[in-house]
């Protein structure tokens, strides 16, 4: 099993820009999350689906980020427009049941 | 109100001791699930242990084992005969059910620097 996968694993992009970061969970996991890391913030539940169904986005900072998963085995979040204080480390994480989250290796994304 | 507190910032061992990286947690829901990760310096987040708050034993994995203490809320991660590979930083965090959304919340970490 290759794990959860995250694409592009660094990000550099101009304020302003379109930002899109991808995640494959590993098959069979009814359950993906996006989190956040900042030194900050620590590690932020931005928003999680299940079966593929947003069920709780109130982690989502503002209209600018959003989020789909079209699939079982894609999921992306995306940040329109970009700012410098979205610069963080971006975690897709998957769970196929209540014992098991797997992380991504993350997306290390910088708005300059 | 945080729910899951590691009041460690940092914690310097020396190697070959056992560390012990508190974690205590606030939650009136009875079930649940308490979880360890390691965060190396490459940034991957690694799942250690899990204890369930049914599960009467407390968890073992190797290495690590988690003192679980639920009167207390608390579960403390002990990793015996600590090695120069465990420096880390490591992630306490609790997974809550709320309006039927599984959340899997942290804590802010505990910077861990074995000493050869």
């Amino acid at each position: 099993d290759a794990g959860v996968i995250q694409s592009p694993r660094h990000e550099v992009t101009e304020m302003g820009q379109e930002v899109t970061l991808r995640c494959k969970p590993i098959s069979g996991h009814n359950s993906l999350f996006w989190y956040r890391q900042t030194m900050m913030r620590g590690l932020e539940l931005l928003i999680y689906f299940n079966n593929n169904v947003p069920i709780d986005d109130s982690g989502m900072p503002e209209d600018r980020f959003s989020a789909k998963m079209p699939n079982a085995s894609f999921s992306t979040l995306k940040i329109q427009p970009s700012e410098p204080r979205d610069s963080a480390v971006y975690f897709c994480a998957s769970s196929g049941g209540p014992r098991g989250y797997t992380f991504g290796s993350g997306t290390r994304l910088t708005v300059v | 109100a945080q729910k899951i507190t590691q009041t460690q910032p940092g914690m310097f061992v020396q190697e070959k001791e056992a560390v012990t990286l508190d974690c205590t947690y606030d939650t009136s829901d009875q079930s649940y699930g308490l979880f360890w990760y390691k965060q190396p310096s490459s940034g991957e987040m690694i799942f250690l242990i899990y204890q369930g708050s049914y599960d009467e034993q407390n968890a073992t994995e190797g290495r690590y084992s988690l003192n679980f203490q639920k009167a207390r809320k608390s579960a403390n991660l002990v990793i015996s005969a600590s090695q120069l590979g465990d420096s880390a930083m490591y992630f306490c965090a609790m997974r809550e059910v709320i309006q039927g959304a599984q959340k899997l919340v942290f804590g802010q970490g505990t910077r861990l620097t074995i000493n050869p």
